[in-house]
Order: C-alpha cells, then sequence, then structure tokens
C-alpha cells in the first residue's frame, strides 16, 4: 500500500510554462519534505514543511503543506530546462501524540522534463 | 569529501554470490537507513539504525542483512543475491529529529545477472 501518493508520475513541458505536482496521503504526517534527484545521484533535500498551512519559497519553487497536515504540493513558476528531474515527496508519518520516529516514506515520483 | 559516501558506485554480480554495500557518513549523525530504488517505485526502506546499538528491519528487509561497524559505518549485505535484487541502492543519514531531512549517499547501481 502506497501511503504518499504522487501526481503526475511524468510531466514533459515546455520551457517557461508553469507546473504543480502534488502529494497526497490519508495519514497525518509531522513533517513532510521535497526531494530532487539527478540521473546518477541521490536524492538532494529541497525543502521540509511542519506546519499546517505553510508555504515556503525557493527561488521559482513554492512548497504549501495542507491545513490538516495531509497533503503538499510543489509549483514551479516559469520552468527551465536544469529544472529537470525526478521530484521526490517525502513523510514522516505523526503516529499519534505528536512522536515521529525519524522515519519517511516516499512517493513514487515525478518525473518532470522541461524541453527547450 | 562527500557527506555521504557508498561503495562501490557499480557492480555486477552472479546469482548465488555474497555481495557487501559500504556506507560511511561524516556528518556525525546518529542515523542511518539503506533505501532501494526501483522505477515507478520511489524508494523503498531496507533497514534503518538509530544508534550503533539499534538496528531495525523496514519494509522489504528479506535477503539483506546489515550492520552498523560503528556511528560512521553503515553496511549492507546480500547474503546470496537473486536478480531481482538489481536496483539502485541509497544510504542516507539524519539526525535525531529525522524528519527535518536526509542526506544521501550518490548510489550504487546493483546488477545481479
Amino acid at each position: 500500500t502506497q501511503l504518499l501518493e504522487q501526481s503526475p508520475q511524468f510531466l514533459s513541458i515546455q520551457e517557461g510554462e508553469n507546473l504543480t505536482v502534488y502529494c497526497n496521503s490519508s495519514s497525518v504526517f509531522s513533517s513532510l519534505q521535497w526531494y530532487r534527484q539527478e540521473p546518477g545521484e541521490g536524492p538532494v533535500l529541497l525543502v521540509t514543511v511542519v506546519t499546517g498551512g505553510e508555504v515556503k519559497k525557493l527561488k521559482r519553487l513554492t512548497f504549501q503543506f495542507g491545513d490538516a497536515r495531509k497533503d503538499s504540493s510543489l509549483h514551479i513558476t516559469a520552468a527551465q530546462p536544469g529544472d529537470t528531474g525526478l521530484y521526490l515527496c517525502a513523510g514522516a508519518i505523526n503516529r499519534g501524540g505528536g512522536t515521529s520516529y525519524g522515519k519517511l516514506t516516499f512517493g513514487q515520483g515525478t518525473i518532470l522534463t522541461v524541453h527547450p | 569529501d562527500a557527506d555521504v559516501t557508498q561503495t562501490p558506485r557499480n557492480r555486477i554480480t552472479k546469482t548465488g554470490k555474497r555481495i557487501m554495500l559500504e556506507c560511511s557518513q561524516t556528518k556525525g549523525h546518529d542515523r542511518m537507513y539503506w533505501y532501494r530504488q526501483d522505477p515507478g517505485l520511489g524508494l523503498r526502506l531496507i533497514y534503518y539504525s538509530f544508534d550503533v546499538k539499534d538496528i531495525n528491519k523496514g519494509e522489504i528487509s528479506d535477503g539483506y542483512s546489515v550492520s552498523r561497524q560503528a556511528q560512521a559505518k553503515f553496511s549492507l549485505s546480500l547474503e546470496s543475491a537473486i536478480p531481482n535484487q538489481t536496483a539502485l541502492y541509497f544510504c542516507a543519514t539524519s539526525g535525531r529529529q529525522g524528519d527535518y531531512g536526509y542526506t544521501f549517499g550518490s548510489g550504487t547501481r546493483l546488477t545481479v545477472v
């Protein structure tokens, strides 16, 4: 059972377009992270969100954490070829009582291709 | 030097062979993890260790074993490799607030023929 559902799985767009990637679960997260992975390398952390409703911006990337802490989105404005890669969301599941065990569950990833 | 170093980067081995993947980190973190990545399946947790004396199975531990030789070193072994263990393997480390971000190695591409 996939605890974290990412959509879409594949995204192919032209340079300059905007896009949104979604990460959804029926579980409540104590925190949620987004990673970017390039071929031949490990995932690299982009951002961590911890508060329901939180919005964080990283240049042209905007990350939002849902109010109920069950979902998140990544929005890229004016995509560039350098944004091409695999984007992964990962959540630490809240096991009630607010205690996180530090283990992350990963979504299956979104492969983004930005064409010049 | 990289914060998390994995060796080897690539390995081809035969069915039935024992193989060890090694990982070392310079972050000074207590927690270390081994993940497996397959296309369309994201990253799946094989084993994790919250300190040298604490080792736990993840969701897909069958056919794998681990050893935490020191705070900085965590190795993964395939006792008798089989073709469906062909995958990308990643080691990661985190601080005690593990949900605040992992640092990953560059991965080992393992092919079992």
